[in-house]
């Protein structure tokens, strides 16, 4: 079993829409997280969720809002994609350390 | 906050040469390093981490180096082979801080390339 899925693995759009990228992870991780990797292969965090609760929010549009119906759930949603959206986003969980993190296997979003 | 900063950005070695991934940090407080893979098309995979209380860790071909008092520490692969090809992260935290401190920041990633 996957420990941390995320879903699509593709996802190509054009400008404008709204998109959203799922996240499950199934390991008992508290803590998950939304971290976007650019063309340079910079990876920054974005948002972390704590037991459904954000405790990370790093200067990202208000554009990009995530989601946690559950502890074992992140999504991102994302409005009015911007061609500067384009990149990898990996979804991670832990146990709110930085013990054992866990990453999924990333989005790889385009925006046309 | 914690800065984490990761050179070179990219490193092409021949096979069955060594390669060698150099971090620093600015938090003192920090005591975890890890150090993950990240493989075409799939997620970072935790490769090797060491602890503030050694200065020296080894699993085989991959060992990682600490130096708390300059505040870096390095990745050296030897006998590389073409699937140790990849882009390395380093990373820095302090687990036992309170808040977002105690959240991984990771270096600017290395991709490493073995050529055959």
């Amino acid at each position: 079993d996957t420990a941390v899925s995320q879903t699509p693995k593709y996802l190509v759009t054009q400008m404008g829409n709204d998109k959203s990228i799922k996240c499950e992870q199934n390991l008992g991780h508290d803590t998950m997280y939304w971290y976007k990797q650019d063309s340079k292969k910079f990876l920054k965090i974005m948002f972390s969720y704590n037991n459904k609760e954000l405790i990370i929010n790093e200067t990202v549009p208000n554009r990009f809002s995530p989601k946690s119906p559950d502890k074992a759930h992140l999504n991102l949603h994302i409005n009015s994609l911007e061609l500067g959206d384009s990149a990898v986003y990996f979804c991670a969980s832990s146990d709110g350390t930085a013990y054992g993190y866990t990453f999924g296997s990333g989005t790889r979003l385009t925006v046309v | 906050g914690e800065n984490v900063e990761q050179h070179p950005s990219t490193l092409s070695v021949q096979e069955g040469d060594s390669a060698v991934i150099k971090c620093t940090y600015s938090d003192s407080a920090s005591n975890y390093f890890p150090w993950y893979k990240q493989e075409l098309g799939k997620g970072s995979q935790l490769i090797i981490d060491i602890r503030s209380n050694v200065g020296e860790k080894k699993d085989q071909r991959i060992a990682v180096t600490l130096n708390k008092t300059a505040k870096h520490f390095s990745l050296h692969i030897t006998e590389t082979q073409p699937e140790d090809s990849a882009v390395y992260f380093c990373a820095a935290s302090n687990p036992m801080a309170s808040g977002s401190a105690r959240q991984l920041t990771f270096g600017s990633g290395t991709q490493l390339t073995v050529l055959p």
